[in-house]
C-alpha cells in the first residue's frame, strides 16, 4: 500500500525568504512522486514530478524537490518565495505498479509581505 | 498532455436532487478519474471510470449515489444523487496516460447542496 504524509499543514514565511514544503512517501515498489500547486478557486497544476530518473527535480515558478529513498522523502523547496507563490500545495504519489494517486493531506503556503 | 474541460464550474442545487457533472478530455487518455474535495481537505478518489464498463468504486462510495458513465476514451460523466448537505465539495475529473507520467485534471465543479 502506498501513503504520503505532508508534514506540515501550514507554512508561513516572509516575501524573499526560502520555501521548504516537507513530505514523506510510503511505497511496496519504485513510486512515481508529484508536487501540484492550487490556488484559490483554481485547478490544479503540476509544480514537478520525479519518474526515477534524476532524483533533484526542477519544476515551474522556480520550484525544485529532492527524492531521497533512504529518508522516503520528497521535499519541496524554492530559494526565494514570492507573493503568488501563496497556495494550497499537494504531495502525491502513485506506485508503477499501480493506478491510483493518493494526495497528501495539503500544505497552506502564506507568504507575508 | 491533456486538456480537461469540466462543466459545470459551480451549482447551487436543492437537497434531494441530482447532478450530473461532465468531463471532456482533448485527447484520447487510458485512464479517468473522479476525484472530491471537501471543505479545507485533500482529495479524496471516488471511483475509477472505465470505458464501456461499471466504474470502479474507492471504498465509502457506491454506484447508486455516484453513478459513473464512461462511453468513449474522452468522455466520462459523475451524477451526484439524491444530494444532501454533506455532499457539497468540489468533484475533480483527472485523467491520465496508463504510463502515469502525468495525472491531468479539471479546473472542478464547485457543488453547494442547500
Amino acid at each position: 500500500a502506498q501513503s504520503v504524509t505532508q508534514l506540515d499543514s501550514h507554512v508561513s514565511v516572509s516575501e524573499g525568504t526560502p520555501v521548504l514544503l516537507r513530505c514523506n512517501y510510503s511505497s511496496s515498489y519504485s513510486p512515481s512522486l508529484f508536487w501540484y500547486v492550487q490556488h484559490p478557486n483554481k485547478g490544479l497544476q503540476l509544480l514537478l514530478k520525479y519518474t526515477s530518473a534524476a532524483t533533484l527535480v526542477k519544476g515551474i515558478n522556480g520550484f525544485e524537490a529532492e527524492f531521497k529513498k533512504s529518508e522516503t522523502s520528497f521535499h519541496l523547496t524554492k530559494p526565494s518565495a514570492h507573493m503568488s507563490d501563496a497556495a494550497e500545495y499537494f504531495c502525491v504519489v502513485i506506485e508503477t505498479s499501480g493506478s491510483r494517486l493518493t494526495f497528501g493531506e495539503g500544505t497552506q503556503l502564506t507568504v507575508n509581505p | 498532455s491533456a486538456v480537461i474541460s469540466q462543466k459545470p464550474s459551480r451549482d447551487i442545487c436543492q437537497r434531494g436532487t441530482s447532478l450530473t457533472i461532465q468531463c471532456q478530455v482533448d485527447s484520447q487518455v487510458t485512464m479517468m478519474f473522479w476525484y472530491r474535495q471537501q471543505p479545507g481537505q485533500s482529495l479524496t478518489l471516488i471511483a475509477t471510470a472505465n470505458q464501456g464498463s461499471e466504474a470502479t468504486y474507492e471504498s465509502g462510495f457506491v454506484i447508486d449515489k455516484f453513478p459513473i458513465s464512461r462511453p468513449n476514451l474522452t468522455f466520462s460523466t459523475l451524477t451526484v444523487s439524491n444530494m444532501s448537505p454533506e455532499d457539497s465539495s468540489i468533484y475533480l475529473c483527472s485523467a491520465s496516460a496508463r504510463d502515469f507520467t502525468e495525472a491531468f485534471f479539471g479546473q472542478g465543479t464547485r457543488l453547494t447542496v442547500v
